[in-house]
């Protein structure tokens, strides 16, 4: 069990970039999902994926997100045009779905996202 | 929007005493989690309780809930400074929602 991996751990970018970013769950785990955490806040549920298929995503995620998981692995958010609200910490969290819905959620140590 | 919200905001305790936070909730829930995260970190799962159970621990952790009061506790007995962290209560298992945390500073 190497734990949830996300990539990178800090990224700096201009107004109007696009950025991605990656996450790598517990390779065992066919949930995977993405949270969004602003400071002195607690994390906001943005997507998650059942395997390679996207079953739920807040109103939080405007248009201008996209997140896939093509092969029911790794998988990858996408802000386009970035804004200085989307200035947060991206976390990605893995875990065994379909057990009762009671297995505890395993979080990586997040994406620093800063909008200049 | 956020289901659960901690109180207090924050907390500071000597090293060896007992650090207590609430968690009030607003819709009824199956379960409800607590989790904790170290500062510049990710969050790490503590305990797990169902909406069927009144209490239940974990090493130095207590956790009660009172489901006709729409609230949960967590108790950490005999704190030591690996203890400093925030905690949050979070609802639903599948898409967590979880509140602003409290913030835990335990001095040596």
């Amino acid at each position: 069990d190497t734990g949830v991996s996300q990539d990178p751990r800090h990224k700096i970018t201009k107004r109007g970039q696009n950025v991605t970013f990656r996450c790598d769950p517990i390779s065992e785990h066919n949930r995977l999902y993405w949270y969004r955490q602003t400071l002195g806040q607690g994390p906001e549920f943005l997507t998650y994926f059942q395997n390679e298929a996207q079953l739920e995503k807040s109103r939080l995620l405007s248009d201008r997100f996209s997140a896939e998981r093509p092969k029911g692995s790794f998988s990858t958010l996408e802000i386009q045009r970035t804004e200085q609200g989307d200035s947060a910490m991206y976390l990605c969290a893995s875990s065994l779905g379909g057990q009762g819905d009671l297995q505890p959620q395993h979080f990586g140590d997040g994406t620093r996202l800063s909008i200049l | 929007s956020q289901q659960g919200e901690e109180d207090p905001q924050a907390l500071s305790i000597q090293e060896g005493e007992n650090a207590t936070m609430n968690c009030s909730y607003k819709t009824s829930i199956n379960n409800l989690q607590w989790y904790r995260q170290n500062s510049g970190r990710g969050l790490v799962h503590l305990i797990l309780i169902r909406s069927n159970e009144r209490e239940k621990h974990s090493g130095r952790l207590r956790v009660t809930l009172d489901t006709s009061k729409k609230s949960s506790s967590l108790l950490i007995t005999a704190s030591r400074a690996a203890d400093t962290a925030s905690y949050f209560c979070a609802t639903d298992a599948i898409k967590l929602s979880f509140g602003a945390g409290t913030t835990v500073t335990v001095r040596a």
